[in-house]
This record gives structure tokens, C-alpha cells and sequence, in this order.
């Protein structure tokens, strides 16, 4: 079955770029009408959605973060990634790849990595 | 953007209760509402979509309910692997926001 996995630097300096990166594996990151997402948790606080791309290259991103915030995707190695500027403390989160999909009109996160965490610290 | 509130924000129960956790939009959302389940160090995991619909493999004790700004999820009898915090979150417009959260503790 299709399974998500974040992989990427555990620590970040501050004002430095977080750069993450998803593979997808078990199945073609092309098959199927998929948006392939970014989402955030800091420790004991709630889920905050980054943005999407689609394996066209079409993206939408959160307003709040959208100046700082760059999603792509590479077909051939099955992988899509984030690259996120300007880091803070703030940004310290578990990071999370979903995929959105859905049925109709109706459209959910229904697959998830395991999700890795980021430490923004000097 | 669209924010959602849900209440409680932590509940406590006992193995057998009936639970409901309430989700509210700030303006309507229609059925366009999810629910998800999360455990300690776990990913969320879809539960309800289209604020009705059970997620392949959920079990049927687990049912959603609501349209427009006022959604319910509601446990009909607890089982232990139930205690978790639960989101909901609207896929009517992007972003697509969560509340706040959930959490269901053991009484």
C-alpha cells in the first residue's frame, strides 16, 4: 500500500531554510487526482496546513506563510518537498507529508507519514 | 480564512460512555467537514468525512453529524484505544483549517 515518509535535517539554524523532503512509495506519486500536502504541529498544540502541490506544479499555500514557503515536486524520484525561510523558534514543529484526496467534492488528508521533527535552535 | 471551534477542549470519560465533541465553523462549510484521530506520537488519522461519512475501517461506533456551521462527532460506546485527541477540520475553502482540538482522557 501507498506509505509517506518525511526525511530532512532534525535542527535548523535560526534565519536559516528548513528544506524537507516526502517519498512516496508502494505506488506513482502521478497516479490518481492527489494534492500532496505539508502540515505542522508544535509540541502539544494543534495541526496547522502548510500548502499542497499537485504533480502538475500547481500550489497553494497558508497566507501566514505563504512569503516563506516553497513546495515542489519531483515525479521521477517520487518525492515532493518544502523549503521554509527564515526560520524561527517558532517554526520548532513536527512536520507532517499528507496526501489530499477524496471522493466527489469532498476532499480529506487520508494518508499520512509518520511526520519528523524540527528543532530551530543555534 | 474560515476558523473552527471546537468544545471541549478536554474531556474525561469512562470505557462504555457515549461521547460528543461539537465543532463549530465561522461561517457555513455546508458538509464539508473532517474528522480525524489522534494518538500520542501518531500521525492524525481520518475518521468521518463529509461530516458523515466513515473512513474505510473505522469502526461503526464512531458516526458524524451537522451541516452548515454546527458539526457532532460522536463515540457511542468508549473503548479503551479511543482516548486521543480529535480534530476536525473543513475542506470548504483553502486553507483548509483544524480546530483546536480535543483531547479524550480517561476518567
Amino acid at each position: 500500500q501507498v506509505q509517506l515518509q518525511e526525511s530532512g535535517p532534525g535542527l535548523v539554524k535560526p534565519s536559516q531554510t528548513l528544506s524537507l523532503t516526502c517519498t512516496v512509495s508502494g505506488g506513482s506519486i502521478s497516479s490518481g487526482s492527489y494534492y500532496w500536502s505539508w502540515i505542522r504541529q508544535p509540541a502539544g498544540k494543534g495541526l496547522e496546513w502548510i500548502g499542497r502541490i499537485y504533480t502538475s506544479g500547481s500550489t497553494n499555500y497558508n497566507p501566514s506563510l505563504k512569503s516563506r514557503v516553497t513546495i515542489s515536486v519531483d515525479t521521477s524520484k517520487n518525492q515532493f518537498s518544502l523549503k521554509l525561510s527564515s526560520v524561527t523558534a517558532a517554526d520548532t514543529a513536527v512536520y507532517y507529508c499528507a496526501r489530499w484526496g477524496g471522493i466527489s467534492s469532498y476532499w480529506y488528508f487520508d494518508l499520512w507519514g509518520r511526520g519528523t521533527l524540527v528543532t530551530v535552535s543555534s | 480564512d474560515i476558523q473552527m471551534t471546537q468544545s471541549p477542549s478536554s474531556l474525561s470519560a469512562s470505557v462504555g460512555d457515549r461521547v460528543t465533541i461539537t465543532c463549530r465553523a465561522s461561517q457555513s462549510i455546508s458538509s464539508y467537514l473532517n474528522w480525524y484521530q489522534q494518538k500520542p506520537g501518531k500521525a492524525p488519522k481520518l475518521l468521518i468525512y463529509a461530516a458523515s461519512s466513515l473512513q474505510s475501517g473505522v469502526p461503526s461506533r464512531f458516526s458524524g453529524s451537522g451541516s452548515g456551521t454546527d458539526f457532532t462527532l460522536t463515540i457511542s460506546s468508549l473503548q479503551p484505544e479511543d482516548f486521543a485527541t480529535y480534530y476536525c477540520q473543513q475542506s470548504y475553502s483553502t486553507p483548509p483549517a483544524f480546530g483546536q482540538g480535543t483531547r479524550l482522557e480517561i476518567k
